[in-house]
């Protein structure tokens, strides 16, 4: 079973430009989480993306922001980048199952470059 | 809202050493999840964590959880070079995920 993917590995832009990244989930999973690891930073949550509408929305601001495709895939879309965009962007799909535990399953990510 | 704390930061141990990494969060999470990650890498899923008093178990490694400590710890038995990574505890609800810090774990011989 092929896992999350996302594209492109790498992306690198400058400051000002607009970022577009992409991730297919599992097949099956409905859910497609999007999380930045940027570095001293950490891991944080960006948006939830259910059943094609946003569910959930983490402390970032309006300029990143995103959509869920009817097939499940999603687009996370940066605008006016700014340096401290930099950081690697993770994706995780997830099937909606209370025994499961809701467990998210992550992609190998998009190392984003603002330069 | 939830937070989320993971100690120690770093650790570096000897192959064959036993050591426990701890996750404390402030406030009820409906479950509590460990992932490895190596470098430049994504996530790995480890474990799931449900109810209180689990426990699972993966080769080296055991995780229990403890919800009326707010409390999860990660076990490493018999440390091996295999397992130098950086390992991360989160709670959550069905809407995101919390992160802790993050434990580097480095074994050397």
């Amino acid at each position: 079973e092929a896992g999350v993917t996302q594209s492109p590995t790498h992306l690198i832009k400058t400051r000002g430009q607009q970022a577009t990244l992409r991730c297919s989930p599992i097949s099956g999973h409905t859910s497609v989480y999007w999380y930045q690891q940027a570095l001293g930073l950490g891991l944080q949550f960006l948006l939830w993306y259910d059943e094609g509408e946003e569910r959930n929305r983490g402390n970032f601001p309006p300029r990143f922001s995103g959509r869920q495709f009817p097939n499940y895939s999603s687009e996370l879309n940066v605008n006016a980048l700014e340096l401290e965009d930099s950081a690697l962007y993770l994706c995780a799909s997830s099937l909606m199952v209370v025994v499961i535990g809701f467990e998210q399953y992550f992609g190998p990510g998009t190392r984003l470059t603002v330069t | 809202e939830l937070k989320v704390e993971q100690n120690p930061l770093f650790l570096s141990m000897q192959e064959g050493k036993n050591y426990t990494i701890y996750c404390n969060y402030s406030t009820t999470s409906d479950r509590l999840y460990w992932y490895r990650q190596d470098p430049g890498k994504s996530l790995e899923s480890l474990f799931v964590l449900l109810s209180n008093g689990a426990v699972k178990q993966e080769g080296r490694l055991m995780a229990s959880l403890d919800t009326k400590a707010r409390l999860s710890t990660l076990h490493i038995t018999a440390a091996v070079h295999d397992l130098s990574a950086t390992y991360f505890c989160a709670g959550g609800f069905t809407d995101k995920l919390i992160f802790g810090t993050g434990t580097r774990l480095q074994v050397f011989p």
